[in-house]
């Protein structure tokens, strides 16, 4: 069976600090692995990797993939309290269609 | 304009009603999907539409009947629902979809709040 599997499942840390969110996959036909930020309601994309060990930044946040151990991580730095949020994996793959398979999602907390 | 939006917000409905969800986006997409999303738990794919036509249904059952009119628009029908089927309902749209060869980045809506009496 396809899972994804996020750690850790929660998260508090204090402004400033460094954070690392886990993301690792069994998944058929693997594609991409996206990471999404779920604030209240909508998910809101974050990045697309596609190939093994090619970092993606974007300001304070960064994610990189090993297609070869099957793991994702998405590091954010100098955290602040607008960080907070979950912030969920997927991988698009799954057999004969194309469809995203979600992990549980690692909620984090940024006290200030 | 980047935006998927969803009405209503919030929706409380009773077992024998029928009610339902809209979604619509004007980013010239032409997939669109609906999630379902329950509390502390990641979204599970509903259905898909690519170019106005059903492509995936995740076993959902025939309480729930998707419908698109036109690649803008996305709704699901409710009816005669029950109280587990209460959770956050989100549409998401993507450029394309395709069965085998690309991946798409999905943009959410909000989500319609469910309430099943």
């Amino acid at each position: 069976e396809d899972k994804v599997v996020q750690s850790p499942l929660s998260l508090v840390v204090h402004e400033g600090d460094t954070v690392t969110l886990n993301c690792s996959y069994e998944v058929t036909n693997f594609r991409s692995l996206l990471w999404y930020k779920q604030e209240k309601k909508a998910p809101t994309f974050l990045f697309m990797l596609t190939s093994s060990g090619i970092e993606k930044k974007s300001g304070r946040l960064s994610s990189i993939l090993d297609k070869k151990e099957l793991f994702s991580i998405l590091n954010i730095t100098a955290t602040q309290t607008g960080d907070s949020a979950i912030y969920l994996c997927a991988v698009a793959g799954g057999g004969a269609t194309n469809k995203l398979i979600f992990g549980t999602g690692t909620l984090l907390a940024v006290q200030p | 304009d980047t935006e998927v939006t969803q009405t209503p917000k919030h929706l409380v409905m009773g077992m024998t009603n029928k009610k339902s969800l809209k979604c619509e986006q004007h980013m010239g997409h032409r997939a669109m999907y609906w999630y379902k999303q329950k509390a502390k738990k990641p979204p599970e794919l509903m259905f898909v539409y690519s170019y106005e036509k059903l492509s995936i249904n995740e076993s959902v059952p025939s309480r729930f009947s998707p419908e698109c009119p036109n690649s803008s628009l996305l709704n699901l029908h409710l009816h005669a629902l029950q109280p587990e089927d209460s959770a956050l309902y989100l549409c998401a749209s993507s450029q394309d979809w395709d069965r085998g060869r690309r991946v798409e980045k999905l943009f959410f809506g909000s989500g319609t709040q469910l309430s099943v009496l």
